[in-house]
């Protein structure tokens, strides 16, 4: 079945640091991929996504490829602020109407 | 676009009684819903998915009995959480998927269920 690994948490880093969290998926047909963001509290926001291989999906400063051939989607920032404090989640969808299979979720904690 | 509202936000309740909530897309119609239970610091667990006229679809280890969900809408299911224990005590969100995928997933803002 389809599955996504990303990145076990937590990440603490500096304000303005580079941020990765990787991401890896497993799936029979080819997928949409996403990228979800929880602020504490909250429900999830859709943070970026991409739907077929070597899209770029983008927002607020953050971006990922859709890597078919490594089978990736990592989340980058080039300098993350302590308002992308969060809990960052990576999901696929192969169909539509089907529900979204998740990764764990990676708390991100951004330090001034 | 494709917004979704789910609520209450927050509600506290006692042992043995019942709690809905309720998922309302606003500006779209959905034709399916998806419940989700979020457990603290953990991924989000799919109970169901429910669509529109017909019964929902409860994933293995979900009481349907326990999680009744009714989608009589194109926009609007619910819910209701029977019988509640503290061990149901938890983070629910919806999720509803707009029929193009235009926009993606959208979520409901989740509600935070205690059982005392």
């Amino acid at each position: 079945g389809n599955s996504v690994t990303q990145m076990e948490g937590p990440v603490t880093l500096s304000e303005e640091a580079f941020l990765t969290i990787n991401c890896t998926y497993t799936a029979t047909g080819y997928p949409s991929l996403f990228w979800y963001v929880q602020y504490p509290g909250e429900g999830l926001q859709l943070l970026l996504k991409a739907t077929k291989a070597d899209d770029k999906g983008s927002n607020k400063g953050f971006e990922a490829t859709y890597r078919k051939e490594t089978t990736s989607f990592h989340l980058e920032k080039g300098s993350v602020q302590v308002s992308d404090s969060a809990v960052y989640f990576c999901a696929l969808s192969d169909l539509g109407n089907t529900p979204l299979v998740f990764g764990k979720g990676t708390r991100l904690s951004v330090i001034a | 676009g494709a917004v979704v509202s789910q609520h209450p936000s927050r509600v506290i309740c006692k042992s043995g009684t019942s709690v809905k909530i309720e998922c309302r897309s606003l500006d779209f119609q959905a034709t399916t819903m998806f419940w989700y239970r979020q457990f603290p610091k953990k991924s989000l667990m799919l109970m169901a998915t429910s669509n529109e006229g017909s019964k929902a679809t409860y994933e293995q280890g979900v009481e349907k009995d326990k999680f009744l969900i009714n989608h009589a809408s194109l926009t609007l299911s619910t819910l209701t959480v029977t019988s509640a224990h503290p061990e149901d005590s938890s983070f629910y969100i919806c999720s509803a998927y707009p029929g193009q995928g235009i926009y993606g997933y959208t979520f409901g803002s989740g509600t935070r269920l205690t059982v005392v």
